[in-house]
């Protein structure tokens, strides 16, 4: 089965220039995550989808940051404008209700802003 | 509101000694308790997973986990270390919906 997938793997781009981080979660898991891994705040959880609907938004560091899952397949995470400080590994996760919190990560977005 | 402190970012153990990363955890209802390892460049993926069955839960390459409410812990042992458990192991807590709050991470380092 596949995993889930996440794209691009390594995004560098300028400040100001809108990035956008595309996930397919796996099939039939009805939750998906969005995390931000850094060397300084650790793994933290941004945003969380349970059936397409948002359901806790609390960890968006703020508005530059905006996340859509249009359908049960696919999800994206842009960041307009970018900035240097948001360059951190942005991990996408999916999970089904029927495994308790058993989350499955990708293999992550390496942003770079320069 | 649910937390978990990793004790130690890094780790080091000599291959073949017992592997030890400590997690405490912080939860308002009873908690599920997990343990992820994520290898250089890759995602994570989960280890063991505790949900109020055994305290003692056992997970894959040879890990194993030990809930402990008294002590609010749950630490990560490996009797013997392996060249390829050198990785980063991530404490997780939740509160029984899937969202799930990790902890800082601890690099274990395994010397030959």
């Amino acid at each position: 089965d596949a995993g889930v997938i996440q794209s691009p793997r390594h995004e560098v781009t300028e400040m100001g220039q809108e990035v956008t981080l595309r996930c397919k979660p796996i099939s039939g898991h009805d939750y998906l995550f969005w995390y931000r891994q850094t060397m300084m705040r650790g793994l933290e959880l941004l945003i969380y989808f349970n059936n397409n609907v948002p359901i806790d938004d609390s960890g968006m560091p703020e508005d530059r940051f905006s996340a859509k899952m249009p359908n049960a397949s696919f999800s994206t995470l842009k960041i307009q404008p970018s900035e240097p400080r948001d360059s951190a590994v942005y991990f996408c996760a999916s999970s089904s209700s029927s495994r308790i919190n058993t989350i499955y990560f990708g293999e992550g977005s390496w942003l770079t802003v320069v | 509101a649910q937390s978990v402190t990793q004790l130690g970012s890094h780790v080091s153990v000599s291959e073949g000694a017992l592997v030890l990363l400590r997690c405490n955890y912080s939860s308002s209802v009873p908690p599920y308790l997990f343990w992820y390892v994520q290898y250089p460049n890759q995602g994570l993926q989960l280890l063991l997973k505790y949900t109020s069955a055994a305290t003692l839960v056992k997970g894959i390459n040879g890990f194993e986990a030990e809930f402990k409410k008294s002590e609010t812990s749950f630490h990560l042992t490996k009797p013997s270390a392996h060249m390829s458990d050198a990785a980063e192991y991530f404490c997780a807590v939740s509160g029984g919906y899937q969202k799930v709050t990790f902890g800082i991470g601890t690099k274990l380092q395994v010397i030959p």
